[in-house]
């Protein structure tokens, strides 16, 4: 079964920097965009930031924009969410999601990872 | 931006009994290649959203046919025919025609 797992998530100090990672296993990952979609604590869904499937095209939610940046290394079947000058408004947990492109949908996601940012 | 507005917020629904839920968008989600990208998706207490519907009303793979979406211009609708137990969960649409793409708020589902 095609599966993403997410780690890096962590206690960290506003201002701080953190890099969080999603592993694909099951399926040929070089293949598929991957969105970063986060959810605070007891409230609903954002959309964060979205790689396509060679790294060709990025694009972010304005929350984050210039403060993260996303990547992927396609040899070790991962994405990555680099944040930084974080928040206390960026505590919550974090998915990657699969994208297919034809389908218009995000039909995999990971179990997501905790970021709680505060002093 | 896009704003898709959810309604109702919440329900209690007895079990056997149909639930729906709304979900207008702000702005037309036709896309320019023709297809219009309005996902439903199911979120269960402690878990990670799941897709259920996808392009309006395509049903994902292993989802049971109780779950339908419906689209007339910018609204849209997730009915569940009979509720079980097992529906339990938070509902939210998801818009992916035009970025960034943007979550309804959830509609928190409940048994009565």
């Amino acid at each position: 079964q095609m599966q993403l797992v997410e780690s890096g998530g962590g206690v960290v100090q506003p201002g701080s920097s953190l890099r969080l990672s999603c592993a694909a296993s099951r399926f040929t990952f070089s293949n598929y965009g991957v969105h970063w979609v986060r959810q605070a604590p007891g409230k609903g869904l954002e959309w964060v930031a979205f790689i396509a499937f060679d790294g060709s095209n990025e694009y972010y939610a304005d929350s984050v924009k210039g403060r993260f940046t996303v990547s992927r290394d396609n040899s070790k079947d991962t994405v990555y969410l680099q944040m930084n000058s974080l928040r206390r408004d960026d505590t919550a947990v974090y998915y990657c999601a699969k994208w297919l492109v034809r389908g218009g949908y995000m039909d995999v996601w990971g179990k997501g990872t905790t970021v709680i940012v505060s002093s | 931006e896009i704003v898709l507005t959810q309604t109702p917020l919440s329900s209690a629904v007895t079990l056997g009994q149909p639930a729906s839920i709304s979900c207008r968008s702000s702005q037309s989600l036709l896309h320019s290649d023709g297809n219009t990208y309005l996902s439903w998706l199911q979120q269960r207490p402690g878990q990670p959203p799941r897709l259920l519907i996808y392009k309006s009303s395509n049903r994902f793979v292993g989802v049971p046919d109780r779950f339908s979406g419906s689209v007339a211009g910018t609204d849209f609708t997730l009915k569940i025919s009979r509720v079980e137990a097992d529906d339990v969960a938070v509902y939210y649409c998801m818009q992916a025609t035009q970025y960034p793409y943007t979550f309804g708020q959830g509609t928190k589902l409940e048994i009565k």
